[in-house]
């Protein structure tokens, strides 16, 4: 089983709400990452986590706050965004050990900033 | 210059042709190199990984990797409209495993 689910499917808020995205997964990884995707381009990095520690964080804007409360789940929290952070975000997960390119993408949260 | 290049497209091509998808680097220290397939509003998914140079061959699909030209191709022999989807280019160091640099993705129409 290479599945990685996330919640919700679709999310519409306001530049004055908080919100946040999940991320779940029962094979056993122990990094994941959040990606941040933008119509017709590819993925971008926003956080990687090994181990449930943070290791990379792409200069991110400090209106996105990862969590991850136990190896398999993954937070994202979102709070005071902007219509440019109107986004398909992507969660994946790999081996701790090795294979860490070996990526699985879970099938994505679509978000609309209004 | 990107590190990874990889032509947009789009590519149109009858059910049964075989495809030919590639990328270039620039970056001699890639190692690990991926492809993956998505489909409109849905996630990546990996469909094929090679480390260093070399074939693999899985089903339909095939990837090669030519170290000395830095350059890999994805070819999909008897392609289905199935099949019709954005194709990612990805590659990785040994060292910097965790990001992947992806390509810009080519999109893939298989007409029947």
């Amino acid at each position: 089983d290479t599945e990685v689910t996330q919640t919700p499917k679709h999310l519409v808020m306001g530049m004055t709400n908080k919100k946040s995205l999940k991320c779940e997964q029962h094979m056993g990884h122990r990094a994941m990452y959040w990606y941040k995707q933008k119509a017709k381009k590819p993925p971008e990095l926003m956080f990687v986590y090994s181990y449930e520690k943070l290791s990379i964080n792409e200069s991110v804007p400090s209106r996105f706050s990862p969590e991850c409360p136990n190896s398999s789940l993954l937070n994202l929290h979102l709070h005071a965004l902007q219509p440019e952070d109107s986004a398909l975000y992507l969660c994946a997960s790999s081996s701790g050990q090795g294979r860490t390119y070996e990526q699985y993408f879970g099938p994505g949260t679509r978000l609309t900033v209004t | 210059q990107k590190e990874v290049e990889q032509d947009p497209g789009p590519l149109s091509v009858p059910e049964g042709a075989i495809v030919s998808l590639n990328c270039t680097y620039s970056n001699s220290a890639f190692q690990y190199f991926m492809w993956y397939r998505q489909y409109s509003r849905k996630g990546p998914e990996l469909l094929m990984y090679t480390y260093s140079s070399g074939n693999k061959e899985d089903g339909r699909f095939t990837a090669q990797v030519d170290k000395s030209s830095k350059y890999i191709s994805l070819f999909i022999r008897d392609s289905q409209p199935s099949d019709s989807a954005t194709y990612l280019c990805a590659m990785s160091s040994i060292q910097g495993a965790q990001k992947l640099v992806f390509g810009q993705g080519t999109r893939l129409t298989i007409n029947p």
